[in-house]
């Protein structure tokens, strides 16, 4: 089975601090995501790496940056955190190329509040 | 740009009795569609997908979906609701060669009476 790991399940933060959320994929897939979830929207892309070192701007990107330095690795940084950053962040990955029509795996989230 | 809209917000349904949920989707081709359920606490988990062939297909969990070109739905259905099946439910819509470009729906909620 896939396994995707978010390093916490639940964090809390205070305003203008540079968080880091982690997570790590065990199945050697190319592709990685961050959404956000937010009740009544839905879920949406903040970030997605179809590569190594290789990042692409998903619908909400402003305000985060990502980092992939390693296949297995996706960080999601939030540069200075805002109390609208406050929600529900989902990771996925995803094997294949771009075109391909697998679907993605999510880890269990993390639950981030900026006070 | 592809949509997806999930008309029902919140679901109640006594255990035992039959399920649809509905989505309706906005693409120009023949899309890739997966719905997938989100237990309390945890992430989603795909329950099936379909990007062609056979319009009708079967998913885990007793979960099927029919593909309707015409009426362009993507609807999910059980035919007896266990009370283990109440949590949120996405249908997402991915254009044809590109699954990792999906797009969500906002969810359904669903309530398993007993």
């Amino acid at each position: 089975d896939v396994k995707v790991t978010q390093s916490s399940r639940y964090l809390v933060k205070r305003t203008g601090e540079k968080v880091f959320l982690e997570c790590v994929q065990d199945m050697d897939h190319e592709n990685m995501f961050w959404y956000r979830q937010d009740p009544g929207l839905g879920l949406r892309l903040i970030y997605f790496s179809y590569d190594v070192k290789m990042k692409e701007k998903g619908d909400i990107p402003e305000g985060y940056s990502v980092s992939r330095e390693k296949k297995e690795r996706f960080s999601l940084i939030l540069e200075s955190a805002s109390t609208n950053q406050t929600s529900m962040y989902l990771c996925a990955s995803r094997p294949g190329t771009i075109g391909s029509n697998q679907p993605q795996h999510f880890g269990d989230g993390t639950r981030l509040s900026i006070l | 740009a592809q949509s997806v809209t999930q008309p029902d917000i919140h679901i109640t349904v006594s255990e035992g009795a039959s399920l649809e949920l509905r989505c309706n989707y906005s693409y120009g081709a023949t899309p890739y569609l997966f719905w997938y359920v989100q237990s309390p606490g945890q992430g989603l988990q795909l329950l099936l997908k379909y990007f062609s062939g056979d319009t009708l297909v079967q998913g885990i969990k007793g979960f099927e979906a029919e593909f309707k070109r015409s009426q362009s739905s993507f609807n999910l259905r059980k035919p007896s609701v266990h009370w283990s099946d109440a949590a949120e439910y996405f249908c997402a819509v991915a254009p044809g060669g590109n699954a990792g470009k999906s797009t969500f729906g906002d969810g359904t909620t669903l309530t398993v009476k007993p």
